[in-house]
């Protein structure tokens, strides 16, 4: 069954900590994105991959950062330095076909710091 | 990539086609129209895209006006299960970033 998903549902932490957010998907996409998501309001993007062993700052990156060592994986690790990060986080991976290219979202996690 | 205006929120009777509209007049002609859905706390949802043509698959239908500065995004027989947040995406295919912009998309509701 293929698919994008995220680990864990819901994550507690405590100031001051850092916490590695799962993402893996079996699609075989090339291109891998995180997302977060505040309430009420859209999406705004983190960080992105396109290719193994490279990825691009998005437009908030500051207090995050991720490797891409796989290109099934793409985890996304919150620092410490990331001052408000309870939010929802989303990661997304591409398919590229010539009508149009398309982004697949996983379930999602939700961070909240204690 | 195109700015979209799409209606708050929308009601629709179970069983009713859900007409939900979007409004993009400034579409350039290589930005394609994409439809997502998120049922609340979960991932959004991909529901189908197109250029110029209209698109239908098992989900959903799209209608893009010949002018291409709007469209309509057809559930033909709304459940329950399809209460959601709809957005209309504007964008350019490919692109070295490819991020996706979500507006604040139209609520539907659909009633029993």
């Amino acid at each position: 069954d293929g698919g994008i998903t995220q680990s864990p549902k819901y994550l507690f932490r405590k100031e001051g900590q850092n916490v590695t957010l799962s993402c893996e998907q079996n699609l075989n996409h090339d291109a891998m994105y995180w997302y977060r998501q505040d309430p009420g309001q859209g999406l705004r993007l983190i960080y992105y991959s396109q290719i193994v062993n490279d990825f691009q700052k998005g437009d908030i990156a500051e207090g995050y950062s991720v490797s891409r060592e796989k290109k099934e994986s793409f985890p996304l690790t919150v620092t410490s330095a990331q001052k408000n990060p309870t939010a929802f986080y989303l990661c997304a991976s591409r398919r590229t076909k010539g009508s149009g290219d398309t982004q697949y979202f996983g379930p999602g996690t939700r961070l909240t710091v204690l | 990539d195109a700015k979209t205006t799409q209606p708050p929120s929308m009601d629709c009777a179970e069983g009713r086609a859900a007409n939900l509209p979007c409004n993009h007049s400034t579409i350039s002609g290589n930005e394609y129209v994409y439809w997502y859905r998120q049922i609340h706390s979960q991932g959004p949802q991909y529901i189908i895209h197109g250029l110029k043509n209209n698109e239908t698959n098992e989900m959903a239908s799209l209608i893009i006006t010949e002018d291409r500065k709007s469209s309509t995004l057809i559930l033909p027989h709304a459940t329950l299960r399809d209460t959601a947040v709809y957005y209309c995406i504007v964008r350019a295919y490919g692109g070295a970033t490819n991020k996706l912009i979500f507006g604040t998309g139209t609520l539907l509701a659909v009633q029993p």
